[in-house]
């Protein structure tokens, strides 16, 4: 069984540019869940999609950040416009259950010059 | 709300010694316990994780982490350390539906 991918692995983009990151979770898995880890600090979590819908949203940190799921397959979440401080590792996880255990996959690294 | 401490941002040891890295959660509510870790370059891989029965949990190459509820502690442990095993390492609570919580990681170098 395929794990959780993620592409790009790594993106280099100048202040201002636009990125969109994927997210392909395991077959069969309905909740998907971004998290981020910037620079020196801990991975927080971004947004949590159950299937096709936004179930929390609480740790977006601005409008800057776009998240989708259509078809409630693969996410994308986009940046726009990217910000220097948007540098750092994007994760994502998927889970079957939304008490399951969530499994991550290799992460995207973002750099914002 | 969920919390989760690592009081040691970075261990060194010496190669075939034995290791603790410590993690402290608060909670008001019961928790799942994870350790993940992050080798370089790599994505989060789970070590081991804390769900229900016995409070001794082994993972995977060799690491065993013990569930302490009176102290709220899950110390990650492992008896003889390999240059391989050096990464980082993320102690993580969940709630039966909530999103993961990490804490903010232990650098472990093994030295040789």
């Amino acid at each position: 069984e395929a794990g959780v991918t993620q592409f790009p692995s790594h993106s280099v983009i100048e202040k201002g540019q636009t990125v969109t990151l994927r997210c392909d979770p395991i077959s069969g898995h309905d909740n998907l869940y971004w998290y981020r880890r910037v620079m020196g600090k801990e991975i927080k979590f971004l947004l949590h999609f159950v299937k096709e819908s936004k179930q929390d949203e609480s740790g977006m940190p601005n409008n800057r950040f776009l998240a989708e799921r259509t078809g409630g397959t693969y996410s994308t979440l986009k940046v726009q416009p990217a910000e220097l401080e948007d540098s750092g590792v994007y994760f994502c996880a998927s889970s079957q259950r939304r008490e399951g255990e969530q499994y991550f996959g290799p992460g995207t690294r973002l750099t914002v010059t | 709300a969920q919390s989760v401490t690592q009081l040691d941002s970075q261990v060194p040891v010496f190669e075939e010694a034995p290791v603790e890295l410590r993690c402290n959660y608060s909670s008001s509510v019961s928790v799942y316990l994870f350790w993940y870790v992050q080798y370089p370059n790599q994505g989060l891989q789970l070590l081991l994780k804390y769900l229900s029965g016995s409070t001794l949990v082994k993972g995977i190459n060799g690491f065993e982490a013990e569930f302490n509820k009176s102290q709220t502690s899950f110390h990650l442990r492992k008896p003889s350390v390999h240059i391989s095993d050096t990464a980082e390492y993320f102690c993580a609570v969940k709630t039966s539906y909530d999103k993961v919580i990490f804490g903010p990681g232990t650098s472990l170098s093994v030295i040789p």
